[in-house]
């Protein structure tokens, strides 16, 4: 049983593209994030959510929507997609207490050409 | 402005040595740090959390210190394996917030 899982694993798409990422976690913790990791393997944080509610919304082109239609999932939306959005996109989720480590997805490499 | 340094060169020890490795901040107060291992082509897996009165943490055969004066954790790994081998990550969080702030990594390379 995957406990934190995302889809596509790979996406290969063209400039200007909108393209989706999902999330789903069966660990039944309350928060889940999206974090970005560069090419220079830095990973920052863009979204968090608790319980459906955006708690976290770093500095991202609003071009990066978030959706979180329950506590389980939590899906990243990208419209007209840049060669800078090239990276891995991980999901994440952790208990609603920052006592806790997080358990991350195994992320979904995302190239644009 | 707000930093977290970790060794960017790989580290690279023998078999069997304690392999130690350095997370650095500055302009932080956290409340609590936390050490991760990432595997290529694989998502972070959580490792150990400290607290900022805490001054030492320990799961087998790692151990985590926090020197809050010092601004610095340490992250233990003792009689280490070339399974040991992967980019370990810190991260760490202030009081208020639920964002975690990651360090870019150190690679740590096990020789058999």
């Amino acid at each position: 049983d995957t406990a934190v899982s995302q889809t596509p694993k790979y996406l290969v798409t063209q400039m200007g593209n909108d393209k989706s990422i999902k999330c789903e976690q069966n660990l039944g913790h309350d928060t889940m994030y999206w974090y970005k990791q560069d090419s220079k393997k830095f990973l920052k944080i863009m979204f968090s959510y608790n319980n459906k509610e955006l708690i976290i919304n770093e500095t991202v082109p609003n071009r990066f929507s978030p959706k979180s239609p329950d506590k389980a999932h939590l899906n990243l939306h990208i419209n007209s997609l840049e060669l800078g959005d090239s990276a891995v996109y991980f999901c994440a989720s952790s208990q609603t207490d920052y006592g806790y480590g997080y358990t991350f997805g195994s992320g979904t490499r995302l190239t644009v050409v | 402005s707000q930093k977290i340094e970790q060794n960017s060169e790989a580290l690279n020890i023998q078999e069997g040595k304690t392999a130690t490795l350095t997370c650095n901040y500055t302009n932080y107060s956290p409340a609590y740090l936390q050490w991760y291992r990432q595997d290529p082509g694989r998502g972070p897996v959580f490792l150990l959390l400290i607290r900022e009165n805490e001054k030492e943490k320990r799961k087998e055969r790692l151990k985590v210190t926090f020197d809050t004066t010092l601004k610095q954790s340490l992250f233990h790994i003792t009689a280490s394996q070339p399974a040991d081998s992967a980019t370990y990550l810190c991260a760490l969080t202030t009081s208020g917030t639920y964002k975690y702030i990651f360090g870019t990594g150190t690679r740590l390379k096990v020789l058999a």
